[in-house]
């Protein structure tokens, strides 16, 4: 069954915005990791952060983590269109270097 | 990190006949992982692939369905069988372990259509 929950499922902006995504989960982690996929094709790894952190930024994105709401958000600041994608949340149920289970994703559209 | 070879990319199947998709690692991993992805839908794990024995399956998924071989670190094949158009998915293998900071790593996936 699904861990995750994204919200919302599908988002729509325009280049320069910035682009929040909002992810919860169920069970206790070790990681909580973000991917990206575009049209279909593999994912990529976007950022990991660890359950004793709660801010973590990369670039452009930045990642916030609340364990005691089980919860997690990836924040995307002036947004392009490139960053049209599929975006994942997925945990390790607790134990790190295990299979993912994934959120169901946010769907971003930004339009130029 | 790590680079992954996944092949093929895509295939069209007919319905009845078996595929075999390719999973190759540049580097010797702990973990080895396939997932499927229903057209529209997010990523459910198959299997963990496991190095000198049988694949451990999750619920629903069967070994006669979905074979899964990993003969040495660094590959693993997964087998869909008896296809029929509801096995139409992409197809993922991934790795991850303590070499990889815990970072699950993915191919480009399969792209798999069934007639």
């Amino acid at each position: 069954s699904q861990q995750g929950e994204e919200d919302p499922q599908a988002l729509s902006i325009q280049e320069g915005e910035n682009a929040t995504m909002n992810c919860s989960y169920k069970t206790s982690i070790n990681n909580l990791q973000w991917y990206r996929q575009n049209s279909g094709r593999g994912l990529v790894h976007l950022i990991l952060i660890r359950s004793n952190e709660r801010e973590k930024h990369s670039g452009r994105l930045r990642v916030t983590l609340d364990t005691s709401k089980k919860s997690s958000s990836l924040l995307i600041t002036a947004s392009r269109a490139a960053d049209t994608a599929s975006y994942f949340c997925a945990t390790d149920a607790g134990q790190a270097g295990t299979a993912l289970i994934f959120g169901k994703g946010t769907t971003l559209s930004v339009s130029s | 990190s790590a680079v992954i070879s996944q092949k093929p990319s895509r295939d069209i199947c007919q319905r009845g006949t078996s595929l075999t998709i390719q999973c190759q690692v540049d580097s010797q991993v702990t973990m080895m992982f396939w997932y499927r992805q229903q057209p529209g839908q997010s990523l459910t794990l198959i299997a963990t692939a496991n190095q000198g024995s049988e694949a451990t399956y999750e619920s629903g998924f069967v070994i006669d369905k979905f074979p899964i071989s990993r003969p040495n670190l660094t590959f693993s094949t997964l087998t869909v069988s008896n296809m029929s158009p509801e096995d139409s998915s992409i197809y993922l293998c991934s790795v991850a372990g303590e070499d990889l900071k815990n970072i699950q790593y993915f191919g480009a996936g399969t792209r798999l259509s069934v007639l």
